[in-house]
């Protein structure tokens, strides 16, 4: 099983809003990541969590706020979102600890921000 | 810094053509290299994948060799389908736990 499934699918959230993002893996990976991809764009890199730790966060603005509270599951947090925060997050995981040499992404949650 | 670097789209193909989608890399180290698929309202699914030079790749009549001696990581397939058409990411990793990702080829292919 090589799922990865994110939750919900849509969501639209007004400007003072707070909402969550979920994503969910089983393969026992333990890396795992939030990627923010606009239309016609690669997926941006804007963290990633290995060994249930924050490795990596590209200077990603505090509105955003990601949360990893086992193995399995990553959460991303959202408060006071702006319009040009809507876009499609997509969730992916790795084995983790190296190079990664394989990655799973979920369907991703696309995002309006009104 | 390490990059991933893909031809402009669109390709647009007759099916039962041939393909090629070139990718070159910059990496300090030896990078782990992927093709991944996107189509239309989805998420990204792995094509195929290569850890180390002159692995070839493969997956539903797609190939990609890891050519380290012209940096490059090619994806081809003989003969083209309409069910095809999606947008396709080239991607590396070479440090623990960071994917980067080509800006991508869209490809479209007619009947």
């Amino acid at each position: 099983d090589t799922e990865v499934t994110q939750t919900p699918k849509h969501l639209v959230m007004g400007m003072t809003n707070k909402k969550s993002l979920k994503c969910e893996q089983h393969m026992g990976h333990r890396a795992m990541y939030w990627y923010k991809q606009k239309a016609k764009k690669p997926p941006e890199l804007m963290f990633v969590y290995s060994y249930e730790k924050l490795s990596i966060n590209e200077s990603v603005p505090s509105r955003f706020s990601p949360e990893c509270p086992n193995s399995s599951l990553l959460n991303l947090h959202l408060h006071a979102l702006q319009p040009e925060d809507s876009a499609l997050y997509l969730c992916a995981s790795s084995p983790g600890g190296g190079l990664v040499t394989e990655a799973f992404f979920g369907q991703g949650t696309r995002l309006t921000v009104v | 810094g390490d990059s991933v670097t893909q031809m402009e789209g669109p390709v647009t193909l007759s099916e039962e053509a041939f393909l090629t989608i070139n990718c070159t890399y910059t990496a300090t180290g030896y990078p782990s290299l992927f093709w991944y698929v996107q189509y239309p309202g989805e998420g990204l699914q792995l094509l195929l994948k290569a850890t180390k030079a002159d692995d070839k790749g493969s997956n539903k009549g797609f190939e990609a060799t890891y050519r380290k001696e012209t940096t490059s990581f090619h994806l081809e397939k003989g003969s083209v389908q309409v069910s095809d058409s999606a947008v396709y990411f080239c991607a590396l990793s070479d440090r623990v736990d960071k994917l980067i990702f080509g800006t991508g080829t869209r490809l479209q292919v007619f009947p």
